[in-house]
């Protein structure tokens, strides 16, 4: 089965510094990775995902994330945060469905990133 | 117009009443599913459907039940609502056998059970 770790609910970082937000998983078949991110009153919104070839993703508002097999990590980052980015952030993994397993996208609890001006 | 769309977005009510949230989908996906999300929780899948007549049941379906009246259309219902199923929901899309996986949401439903 499935499962994502995100380390950290609350992040909090300054305007204009770094973002990571961590995520780790398990799964028992080849993994397909996902962020969304989901702001006050919104649905959620992918942010990026990984799916074969290249191990770092890049996705919008200049986010990415780099898949790393042998730590079992997707973390995600950004260079520089801006105010706009305040919101919750959830990284997922792909259910390997097969015969009796769900289907759909195993969600982590979320982390929710702080922008201090 | 929003590919995902739910309705209705906001709903108050009482224990023990039913309550049927609807999705309607235009980006003419296969699957549909239905979510939960709770503070501190994130989100957790209630049932999901690959078409009409095929109906599976998530992580946490006791207490909900769900209806597919078409391609585009999947409802949930809470046959007697109860104040711990007070959340978001979410209805969500994928395209199909084959595809990466990737989910499109709705806007959400938030439902409180007094």
């Amino acid at each position: 089965a499935q499962s994502v770790t995100q380390l950290g609910s609350h992040v909090s970082v300054s305007e204009g510094a770094l973002v990571l937000l961590r995520c780790n998983y398990s799964s028992s078949v080849p993994p397909y990775l996902f962020w969304y991110v989901q702001y006050p009153n919104q649905g959620l919104q992918l942010l990026l995902k990984y799916t074969t070839g290249a191990t770092l993703v890049k996705g919008i508002n200049g986010f990415e994330a780099e898949f790393k097999k042998s730590e079992t990590s997707f973390h995600l980052t950004k260079p520089s945060a801006h105010m706009s980015d305040a919101a919750e952030y959830f990284c997922a993994v792909k259910n390997g469905y097969s015969g009796g397993g769900a289907d759909g996208l195993t969600f982590g609890k979320g982390t929710h990133l702080i922008i201090q001006p | 117009d929003a590919d995902v769309t739910q309705t209705p977005r906001n709903r108050i009510t009482k224990t023990g009443k039913r309550i049927m949230l609807e999705c309607s989908q235009t980006k003419g996906h296969d699957r549909m599913y239905w979510y939960r999300q709770d503070p501190g929780l994130g989100l957790r899948l209630i049932y999901y459907s690959f078409d009409v007549k095929d109906i599976n049941k998530g992580e946490i379906s006791d207490g909900y039940s769900v209806s597919r009246q078409a391609q585009a259309k999947f409802s949930l219902s809470l046959e007697s609502a109860i104040p711990n199923q007070t959340a978001l929901y979410f209805c969500a899309t994928q395209l199909g056998q084959g595809a990466t996986g990737e989910l499109f949401f709705g806007e959400g439903s938030r439902l409180t059970v007094l």
